[in-house]
C-alpha cells in the first residue's frame, strides 16, 4: 500500500505571494492532519479533516486554510506569506482520525518565504 | 487544553548506555499517549502507543515506556542504545472526540560512538 504523499516537496516563495500544497492520503485513510514544523517548535497542529469536513484548527491566522475532496486528497492554503510562514509542512493521514488512531506521516513540503 | 512538554531538547549519550526521555502532558480528560522518530532526512513515524490497560508499552526496537497518571508523565527510555537510535523523538497526546493531536516540542537523541 502506498504511503502518504506530498507535492510539491520544495517550495521557494516571496513574500505576499500565496501558496497551495497538496496531499493524499493512504488508500482507505479519510482523516487528514496537517501540521508546520518548525525547529524547537516542534509540530504545531493546523486543521484536521474528514469526509470533506473541518473537525478542528489549530491556533494559526486565517491566511491557513485547507479544504478537503471526496477521495480524501487535501489540500492547504496559504496566502500574502510572510518570512515566519518558512517551515516544513507535514500531511498526516489516519482511519478515521479518533485520538486512538496512528498518524501516517508523508514526507513533508519544504517552504521557504524570501 | 492539552499540551505536552518533553524536558530535554537534546540528548546525547554514548552507544550502548542507558537512555530516558522525557515528557510529560497536562490535560483535564483521558488521555491517549505516543511517541513518534523522525530518522535524519526521513518522515515521523509511530514508535509506541499507550491507549489502555497496561501502563508499559513496548516498542520492537527495544524502546519502553511507561505511563504514570499521576505524574502526568510518559517517559521512553531504552536500556542500550545504538548509533541507529539517532534521531528526534517527539510525545503526543490525544484524546477521544478531539480530533486533534498535540506534539511536543521534539528530542534530539544523538548517539556517539
Amino acid at each position: 500500500k502506498a504511503g502518504v504523499t506530498q507535492t510539491p516537496r520544495y517550495l521557494i516563495k516571496t513574500r505576499g505571494q500565496q501558496v497551495t500544497l497538496s496531499c493524499s492520503p493512504i488508500s482507505g485513510h479519510r482523516s487528514v492532519s496537517w501540521y508546520q514544523q518548525t525547529p524547537g517548535q516542534g509540530l504545531q497542529f493546523l486543521f484536521e479533516y474528514f469526509s470533506e469536513t473541518q473537525r478542528n484548527k489549530g491556533n494559526f491566522p486565517g491566511r491557513f486554510s485547507g479544504r478537503q475532496f471526496s477521495n480524501s486528497r487535501s489540500e492547504m492554503n496559504v496566502s500574502t506569506l510572510e518570512l515566519g510562514d518558512s517551515a516544513l509542512y507535514l500531511c498526516a493521514s489516519s482511519l478515521e482520525g479518533a485520538g486512538t488512531d496512528t498518524q501516517y506521516f508523508g514526507p513533508g513540503t519544504r517552504l521557504t518565504v524570501l | 487544553a492539552q499540551s505536552v512538554t518533553q524536558l530535554d531538547s537534546q540528548v546525547p549519550v554514548f552507544e550502548e548506555a542507558p537512555v530516558e526521555l522525557r515528557c510529560n502532558y497536562s490535560s483535564s480528560v483521558s488521555v491517549y499517549l505516543f511517541w513518534y522518530v523522525q530518522y535524519p532526512n526521513q518522515g515521523l513515524q509511530l514508535l509506541l502507543k499507550y491507549l489502555s490497560g497496561s501502563t508499559l508499552v513496548k516498542s520492537i526496537n527495544g524502546f519502553e515506556a511507561e505511563f504514570n497518571k499521576s505524574q502526568t508523565s510518559f517517559h521512553l527510555r531504552k536500556p542500550s542504545v545504538h548509533i541507529s537510535d539517532t534521531a528526534e523523538y517527539f510525545c503526543a497526546v490525544s484524546n477521544t472526540g478531539g480530533f486533534k493531536t498535540i506534539f511536543g516540542a521534539g528530542t534530539r537523541l544523538f548517539v556517539k560512538a
